[in-house]
């Protein structure tokens, strides 16, 4: 099984700061990842896909990069509305989820 | 639009049985890989199963195999989960997805929840 792992658990950032988080798995996916936004109540939403596409209607700030086992999601500068948990997921050996990234405003 | 229907979660008794529904409606039903993932609360997400196009595939996570089924009805455009010998650790939101491009999870419903307690 491919394990995913994120880190930070939890990152505190201001409104108009950059964001980086991370994600990286216990073996090669070459690039078949991609990071979910989760915000209380409600379902997930795919932001990106093959590591570094930003699915329909996913603002400009948001972009991926990373390949093989290690993998980076950065906002380049945070909006109220970002803040959220971040998962990130692998479709190269069926499916499988990151522990989760929790942005909390400081 | 692409909608996600959900329907059928619930209270159960361990050792239950509960079938979970999904109504899709705004695509074609039969074309696209379907999934559900469930959440367990203040946890994190947990793949469960997929279900390929055609219903021929199947594919299920270690922690369900052989209690759950996934099933779809092409004509009824609903996606199923049929769940069977239910522990509290199956206490969960969960979430049925439509999978798109290259598979990811691109439309999900609002989630209902099962808890399982006596």
């Amino acid at each position: 099984d491919i394990v995913l792992t994120q880190s930070p658990a939890t990152l505190s950032l201001s409104p108009g700061e950059r964001a980086t988080l991370s994600c990286r798995a216990s073996q090669s996916i070459t690039s078949y990842l991609a990071w979910y936004q989760q915000k209380p109540g409600q379902a997930p939403r795919l932001l990106i896909y093959d590591a570094s596409y930003r699915a329909t209607g996913v603002p400009a700030r948001f972009s991926g990069s990373g390949s093989g086992t290690d993998f980076t999601l950065t906002i380049s500068s945070l909006e109220p509305e970002d803040f959220a948990v971040y998962y990130c997921q692998q479709r190269s050996h069926l499916c499988s989820f990151g522990q989760g990234t929790k942005l909390e405003i400081k | 639009e692409v909608q996600l229907l959900q329907s059928g979660g619930g209270l159960i008794r361990p050792g239950g049985s509960l079938r979970l529904s999904c109504a899709a409606s705004g695509f074609t039903f039969g074309g696209d890989a379907m999934s559900w993932v469930r959440q367990a609360p203040g946890k994190g997400l947990e793949w469960v199963s997929t279900i390929g196009g055609s219903g021929s595939t199947t594919y299920y996570a270690d922690s369900v195999k052989g209690r759950f089924t996934i099933s779809r009805d092409i004509s009824k455009n609903t996606l199923y989960l049929q769940m069977s010998s239910l522990s509290a650790e199956d206490t969960a939101v969960y979430y049925c997805a439509k999978e798109g491009v290259d598979f990811y999870l691109d439309y999900w419903g609002q989630g209902t929840l099962v808890t399982v307690s006596s």
